[in-house]
């Protein structure tokens, strides 16, 4: 059974610092996702991650994936007020197209 | 071009109702996927089609959901004799084209009491 991880789950932090999450997954995978998700709101994709070594950046935010160690992580540069949300990663199962998200990591951040 | 739809938004039923919610999917998207999303938790994977064939169902929770797509567009997911735990908010994406991206609609929140 695939199964996704996150770490860690809530992360308060101050505007200006830098700080990376992780994704972990447990069987081989073709593609991990990156969503944002804001309160009472629907899921917005960040990143669509499709092979080994992959790297994607928008903004303050950078994904990378290694599907060797099956870990993809987040890394957020200078935080700003505006990227706190509750972030997901998914992973696509194998041979099918469905998703299988981590619980979300909600992120704060204080001014 | 107009996102993934989703109606009604909100939806409070009584128990033992039967509910009915509807996806409009972004036109010309082959792909659509159901999901449900617990407060606090991940969205959960429920029902698949690809046009009208239903090809995977293997998340609907029990025998009283039941999810469509007769015409390969609109898609409607029912539950029947709504229970408390069936409360959440249940998404509709929908992946087409050359894409890997899904499209995630804005859900239905579904309260029963």
């Amino acid at each position: 059974e695939l199964k996704v991880e996150q770490n860690p789950l809530f992360l308060s932090m101050q505007e200006g610092k830098n700080y990376t999450i992780y994704c972990n997954y447990s069987t081989t995978s073709d593609r991990l996702y990156w969503y944002r998700q804001d309160p009472g709101k629907s899921l917005e994709s960040l990143f669509v991650l499709l092979s080994n070594g992959a790297v994607k950046q928008e903004g303050r935010l950078m994904a990378s994936l290694d599907t060797k160690a099956r870990l993809s992580t987040l890394h957020i540069t200078a935080a700003v007020h505006d990227l706190s949300a509750t972030y997901f990663c998914a992973v696509e199962k194998g041979g099918s197209e469905k998703l299988v998200f981590g619980k979300g990591m909600k992120l704060t951040v204080n001014p | 071009g107009a996102g993934v739809s989703q109606s009604p938004r909100y939806k409070v039923a009584k128990r033992g109702q039967d509910v009915a919610l509807r996806c409009d999917p972004i036109s010309g998207h082959v792909s659509l996927f159901w999901y449900q999303q617990a407060l606090g938790q991940g969205p959960e994977f429920l029902t698949y089609f690809q046009n009208e064939a239903q090809l995977d169902k293997s998340g609907l929770p029990s025998d009283r959901f039941f999810a469509e797509r007769p015409e390969g567009s609109v898609s409607t997911l029912k539950i029947q004799r709504t229970q408390q735990e069936d409360s959440a908010v249940y998404l509709c994406a929908t992946r087409g084209g050359h894409s890997y991206e899904q499209y995630f609609g804005p859900g239905t929140r579904l309260t029963v009491t």
